[in-house]
């Protein structure tokens, strides 16, 4: 099973700034099957990336998503209050299909 | 737009069944590009991926589930389900149903339900 951790546990940060958040794999990716969710409290997860860096339908350009193999990154360029929520990785190119633990961007 | 909803019990009692329905509307449940999917989340273990079925029926389970679950899709009603049996404590968690792309490059879950808590407790 592929494990994926991802970091920081909790970013705490302002709108406006950048926000980085991690996602790390056990072993490779296979075709950087990776996605990327936002949950918000009461809600179901929403898909922002797929493919480590395509933008789901109707998902701002200041969300991007990018690396391969193991080490992937999403970016938020530029804060928006309603972007403060819980952030999940998930690979679905190996079964059993996984998802990382969560990363909760607050606000600062 | 695509609409999917989870219904069913919301207690369940240990070693009995979990049985839950979700249904599919603004979009056909028969289209061979997708597969229908049952992720759980719980406060223990994150978002876990159950399994997932066609509409030809064709199903696949994760390997750590697998012995306890079975999912089924009626097509003349636009819904699929999930059976979970025997459950304990540790099931307890809200269930969500979700769409599936084709495997390969589109297996991610793109349009999801809203989710239902279930609680496995006498």
């Amino acid at each position: 099973e592929i494990v994926l951790t991802q970091s920081p546990g909790t970013l705490s940060l302002s709108p406006g700034e950048r926000a980085t958040l991690s996602c790390r794999a056990s072993q490779s990716v296979s075709s950087s099957f990776l996605a990327w969710y936002q949950q918000k409290p009461g809600q179901a997860p929403r898909l922002l990336i797929y493919g480590a860096s395509s933008r789901a339908t109707g998902i701002p350009d200041r969300f991007s998503g990018s690396g391969s193999g193991t080490d992937f990154t999403l970016t938020i360029s530029r804060l928006e209050p309603e972007d403060f929520a819980v952030y999940y990785c998930q690979q679905y190119g190996t079964s059993p299909y996984t998802f990382g633990q969560g990363t909760n961007l607050e606000i600062k | 737009q695509l609409q999917l909803q989870e219904s069913g019990p919301g207690l369940v009692k240990p070693s009995e069944t979990l049985s839950l329905t979700c249904s599919v509307s603004g979009g056909s449940i028969s289209s061979s590009s997708y597969y229908w999917g049952w992720i759980r989340q719980s406060p223990g273990k994150g978002l876990e991926w159950i399994g997932h079925i066609h509409y030809t029926g064709s199903a696949y389970y994760n390997p750590s589930l697998k012995s306890r679950v079975t999912i089924s899709v009626d097509t003349s009603h636009s819904q699929f389900s999930l059976r979970l049996s025997p459950v304990t404590a540790a099931d307890t968690a809200v269930y969500y149903c979700a769409r599936r792309g084709p495997y390969g490059s589109g297996s991610y879950f793109d349009y999801w339900g809203r989710g239902t808590l279930v609680t496995v407790s006498s």
